[in-house]
Formats: structure tokens, sequence, C-alpha cells
């Protein structure tokens, strides 16, 4: 099976910094990609998938890029409302398996 | 508006069963593929099954494969998971997702809509 890696595993940075997130698949998954946003004490939202399509009402300082094993989101900005953890999430075969999350905190 | 709302969650003990049902609504729930994902306490998101529009599809994660069965009535608008010989590492929230497309022609599986999950304790 595909293993979907993450990191950091966490992150603390400042209110209006960039923020990237790195996943990093096994192999190749094409651009079969989508990545969730889940705040504390919430659902899992999906914020983009196809490795960078951004989710119909997901904000647009989130962006995600990359294809075949390295795929990155990006926060262009990041605001206190973007405390999270977020997950990626291979969908190109079964299993559909999700990377261990980057929590986000702001310093 | 998509709802989607988890029940059958409960206490039980290592060996039991338990059916968990996904009540639909807002969308046309025969046209989607629907999914169950698991989150033990503060762990990641684990993808446990996942069953076609029709049903005629079933899809297991390997560490529930043979104790757990997936189905859906869509005259009901319900999804369900059976599980069966549970033991203390299938304890978490269990959450009905849905597909985010009914395109055939888009592989895989990622999710729009979430429910609001249900909890699994299993402990003696």
């Amino acid at each position: 099976d595909i293993q979907m890696t993450q990191s950091p595993s966490s992150l603390s940075a400042s209110v209006g910094d960039r923020v990237t997130i790195s996943c990093r698949a096994s192999q190749g998954i094409s651009n079969y990609l989508a990545w969730y946003q889940q705040k504390p004490g919430q659902v899992p939202k999906l914020l983009i998938y196809a490795a960078s399509t951004l989710h119909s009402g997901a904000s647009s300082r989130f962006s995600g890029s990359g294809s075949g094993t390295d795929f990155t989101l990006t926060i262009s900005s990041l605001q206190p409302e973007d405390v999270a953890t977020y997950f990626c999430q291979k969908y190109d075969t079964v299993p559909w398996t999700f990377g261990q999350g980057t929590k986000v905190e702001i310093k | 508006e998509v709802q989607l709302l988890e029940s059958g969650g409960d206490f039980v003990q290592p060996g039991g069963s338990l059916r968990l049902s996904c009540a639909a609504s807002g969308f046309t729930f025969s046209n989607y593929a629907m999914t169950w994902v698991r989150q033990a306490p503060g762990k990641g998101l684990e993808w446990v099954s996942s069953i076609s529009d029709s049903g005629g599809k079933t899809y297991y994660a390997d560490s529930v494969k043979g104790r757990f069965t997936i189905s859906r009535d869509n005259s009901k608008n319900t999804l369900y998971l059976q599980m069966t010989d549970l033991g203390a590492e299938d304890t978490a929230i269990y959450f009905c997702a849905k597909r985010h497309t009914n395109n055939a022609l888009v592989p895989g599986n990622y999710f729009d809509y979430w429910g609001q999950g249900t909890l699994v304790s299993v402990s003696s």
C-alpha cells in the first residue's frame, strides 16, 4: 500500500506568516490528492482536491501544489482561525489513505 | 442543505458487535458513493470502508476486513456499518462522509460533507 507522510507533524507560526505543509506519497499518485482542515472539536472540512483545486467556500489563503509524490499545502497569510490540524489524503486507488496530520498553532 | 447524521455508537465489550447508521438528507443519496472514516481519540483520520452509489461495490481497510460490513438502503437514504469482533483498537469516533462527485469518470474517493460522528468505545 502507498503510505502518506506529512511534515512537519506540528508547527507554530505568527499571524501573517506564510505556512507550508508537505505531504509525500511513497509511490506516485498523479494529482489524486486532497487536503482537509480539522479545527479543534470540529469535523474535517475539504479544502483542496486534485492537488491544487480550491473547494467551493474554502478561503483563498489556501493553495495546493504538487504532483506525483510530493505535495504542498500553503497558507499565504496565517490567521487565528486557521488554527487546526491539516490532513492530506490520496484518492487514486484503494486504500484511500490519510496522512498523519500537521497541527498548526499561532506563536 | 446536505446533512449526515450518524447514530448507533455505544460502549461495548471486546468481542462485541454494533451497527452504526448514517441518515442522509439534502442530496440525492442514491447518486453518491459513501464512506466511513474513523478517528481514535487524539489521533488522525483512518479510512474504514466505502460503498458505491448502488451498493454493488464495497471496499474495506485491511484493519477491518472480515469484521465490518458496509451497506446502504437507498430507499431510506441511510448508510450502515455492521461491526463485529470489536477490539480496543476500534475505539474511535466514526464519521460518515459523502463522495465529492458522482462523476464515474473521476477516480477515487474524497469527501465534501462529513457527519458529526458517533463514538464507539470498546473496553472491558
